[in-house]
C-alpha cells in the first residue's frame, strides 16, 4: 500500500532559521506530490505541486521542493522563516493509475517560528 | 470563483445516530472526495466522487457513505455513530483532467463530535 512519511513530527525554530521538512513516500510508479499548510483555525492550503519537469518546484510565500526521485522524496524547505510560517504543514501524494483525487498524506509537521 | 463550502461547520450528535454532511465544490470541478482528520490518524480518504459515480474508496467500514448530485455537490452519511467518529471532515473538490494533473482545494471542514 501507499504511504507518506515525514521524518519530524514538531519543528521548533527560530526567525529567519531555515527549515527543512522531510518527506519520503512509497510508491513504484508515477506520482504527482504536494504539500500543504494549515494555518491555527485555517483550511488546508496548497503551498506547491509537482506534476513532472524541474525537480526543484517554488511555492507560494518563498517555499520551495525537490523532487529526488531515486529516493522517493519530496522535501520542503524555505531559507529563513517568519513567525508568520507557524502552522502544520503536510506531504501528499496521489498516484496516478487508477486514484486521482485520492491523496495520500503524511501524517504531518508541526512547525513553531519564535519571534 | 467561490472556494469550497461545507455545511455545516460544526455538529454534536450522540452516540447511536447518524448524520449528514454536505459539501458543493468549485464552479466546474466534477471530483469530489472527502477525508477524515484526527489527531492521532491524521488525515484519512474516506472517498472519490466523479460525475455521480463513486470512483475511489478508502478502507472505512460501511457505516461511511456518501452520494454526489448532477451538480457535483456530495454528501457523506455516517450511521450508527461512534465515539471515534468525532473529526473533522474535509472536503477537496479537484479539476481532474486527463493528463492526470489532478490538483485537490479542500474545504473548511466539518467539526463532528460524538458524545
Amino acid at each position: 500500500a501507499q504511504s507518506v512519511s515525514q521524518h519530524n513530527h514538531h519543528v521548533i525554530l527560530s526567525e529567519a532559521a531555515s527549515l527543512e521538512l522531510g518527506c519520503n513516500y512509497s510508491y513504484g510508479g508515477t506520482v504527482n506530490l504536494f504539500w500543504y499548510v494549515q494555518y491555527p483555525g485555517q483550511h488546508l492550503q496548497l503551498l506547491l505541486k509537482y506534476f513532472s519537469g524541474d525537480p526543484l518546484v517554488k511555492g507560494i510565500k518563498g517555499f520551495e521542493a525537490e523532487f529526488i526521485k531515486s529516493k522517493f522524496s519530496f522535501n520542503l524547505r524555505k531559507p529563513s522563516v517568519q513567525w508568520s510560517d507557524t502552522a502544520e504543514y503536510f506531504c501528499a501524494v496521489n498516484a496516478l493509475r487508477g486514484s486521482q483525487g485520492n491523496l495520500i498524506f503524511g501524517k504531518g509537521t508541526k512547525l513553531s517560528v519564535k519571534p | 470563483k467561490a472556494g469550497v463550502t461545507q455545511t455545516p461547520r460544526y455538529l454534536i450528535k450522540t452516540r447511536g445516530q447518524q448524520v449528514t454532511l454536505s459539501c458543493s465544490p468549485i464552479s466546474g470541478h466534477r471530483s469530489v472526495s472527502w477525508y477524515q482528520q484526527t489527531p492521532g490518524q491524521g488525515l484519512q480518504f474516506l472517498f472519490e466522487y466523479f460525475s455521480e459515480t463513486q470512483r475511489n474508496k478508502g478502507n472505512f467500514p460501511g457505516r461511511f457513505s456518501g452520494r454526489q448530485f448532477s451538480n457535483s455537490r456530495s454528501e457523506m452519511n455516517v450511521s450508527t455513530l461512534e465515539l471515534g467518529d468525532s473529526a473533522l471532515y474535509l472536503c477537496a473538490s479537484s479539476n481532474s483532467d486527463t493528463s492526470g494533473r489532478t490538483e485537490s482545494f479542500f474545504g473548511p471542514g466539518t467539526r463532528l463530535t460524538v458524545l
